[in-house]
């Protein structure tokens, strides 16, 4: 058990619609990250937050949004889903966000868009 | 971001040593190569990184060549648990995008009973 914690594990929706995914980081990380994963583009950075603040943004759409909020828990919210987005979305944490810190990984929420 | 070949799959035999080779020719000075592993229908895992000098952990170790070209996971004796796919992530120690982890194929080991 990593410690970090997603909800829901998995999320069954129709094209055009909206969800939010949500990430409890390991107790006392301050920093989250959200991972993409699918069959054909492999784990795929998406973006990581530092107390509440956007560090660093990776491959992430117009069409999705993140926060970190006060208590340092995380949503990732994907809306005008498409069939594509259908893939396994990960969250990590890391203590503050440095480079070469060790990320712990969630078990992930397996997203299928219908 | 340095670019990584790993070979797509490897297979061993249970009890037995692992070496998993990475090659990161384009790497730079300051990037830390790190491995994490993926089991099926799990998250990435940690298991080792390192700079220049060799490092061990309970985990596995990690052997870095002298011009950090390329790097060797080695798991001195493979279990069925240890199958899964190993990913070689060179990561910039300069802020900026560096702070994200860029995940490649990685290599699926396959570890036989």
């Amino acid at each position: 058990d990593s410690g970090v914690t997603q909800t829901p594990k998995h999320l069954i929706t129709a094209t055009g619609q909206r969800v939010t995914l949500r990430c409890s980081p390991r107790s006392g990380d301050l920093s989250v990250y959200w991972y993409q994963q699918s069959l054909d583009q492999g784990l795929q950075f998406l973006i990581q937050y530092y107390n509440g603040e956007e560090r660093a943004k990776g491959n992430i759409l117009e069409r999705f949004s993140a926060q970190q909020f006060p208590d340092l828990h995380s949503e990732l919210n994907l809306s005008s889903l498409e069939l594509g987005d259908s893939a396994l979305y990960f969250c990590a944490s890391s203590g503050s966000g440095q480079p070469n810190e060790k990320l712990f990984f969630g078990s992930g929420t397996q997203l299928s868009v219908l | 971001d340095a670019k990584t070949t790993q070979p797509n799959s490897m297979e061993s035999n249970e009890e037995e040593p692992v070496h998993l080779p990475c090659n990161h020719s384009t790497i730079s000075g300051t990037d830390y190569i790190h491995w994490y592993r993926q089991l099926p229908s799990q998250g990435p895992e940690y298991v080792i990184h390192g700079l220049t000098s060799n490092v061990n952990n309970r985990m596995a170790s990690l052997a870095i060549a002298e011009d950090r070209k390329s790097s060797t996971l080695i798991l001195h004796r493979a279990t069925l648990r240890d199958a899964a796919v190993y990913y070689c992530i060179p990561q910039g120690n300069s802020g900026g995008s560096n702070y994200k982890l860029t995940f490649g194929k990685g290599t699926l080991l396959t570890v036989n009973p």
